[in-house]
């Protein structure tokens, strides 16, 4: 498989709920980030990972927990979200963190209740 | 305060029917200015990377230029398949080695191509 992977594509969870979602990438890149899409809004920078690292966090709530075991995988962990949470939630990768070309995921469309 | 504007909100066009979709941005200092195209359920597509004004680049049918306060996307003759949203992003000058938040997304244009 290549490019950027995420799974799931469609998550529906309670917000007492925990889940996480995945992400994964074949094209040998060191930075992954996270971004929210939520409809008619610009994408939201959320989280950048640089080999492994975090570089960046956009004053993200903390019911938002990332994971970045590694340079090919990257977890988005959800606890007690906000009905205001749901959104399209997409991965992207790059060469290094001040590499301009982002590759994106398909994306998690994620519903809060 | 950085800034992306793009306009149209949404474009319908009839096919073969050529049209601009234009980006107005306002940054402290630019790095570069980038076009993606986004289809429905699918995430952002990179499509072009443009560094300085009076830049331009070509793909098919489209074809986007760079000035100094904005950027343009022109379709020539355009087929359904060019129907999507597109999006425009642009790269602030950053002083330190992590420039990523730098990156400011604009609204996007939903464009529509009838047959």
């Amino acid at each position: 498989e290549t490019g950027v992977t995420q799974t799931p594509r469609h998550l529906v969870m309670g917000m007492t709920n925990k889940k996480s979602l995945k992400c994964e990438q074949h094209l040998g890149h060191n930075a992954m980030y996270w971004y929210k899409q939520s409809a008619k809004k610009p994408l939201e920078l959320m989280f950048v990972y640089n080999f492994k690292e975090q570089t960046e966090n956009n004053s993200v709530p903390s019911r938002f927990s990332p994971e970045c075991p590694n340079s090919s995988h990257l977890f988005l962990h959800l606890h007690t979200l906000q009905p205001e949470d749901s959104a399209l939630y997409l991965c992207a990768s790059s060469l290094r963190d001040n590499q301009e070309t982002q590759y994106f995921g398909p994306g998690t469309r994620l519903l809060v209740l | 305060e950085d800034q992306v504007t793009q306009s149209p909100e949404a474009l319908r066009l009839q096919e073969g029917e050529s049209s601009s979709l234009n980006c107005s941005y306002t940054v402290s200092g630019l790095r570069g200015l980038f076009w993606y195209r986004q289809d429905p359920g699918k995430g952002p597509e990179f499509l072009f990377t443009l560094y300085s004004a009076g830049e331009e680049k070509e793909k098919e049918r489209l074809k986007a230029t760079l000035t100094k306060k904005e950027s343009f996307l022109h379709i020539t003759a355009p087929k359904p398949e060019d129907s999507a949203t597109y999006l425009c992003a642009v790269q602030a000058a950053s002083t330190g080695y992590s420039s990523a938040s730098k990156i400011i997304f604009g609204s996007g244009t939903r464009l529509s191509i009838r047959p």
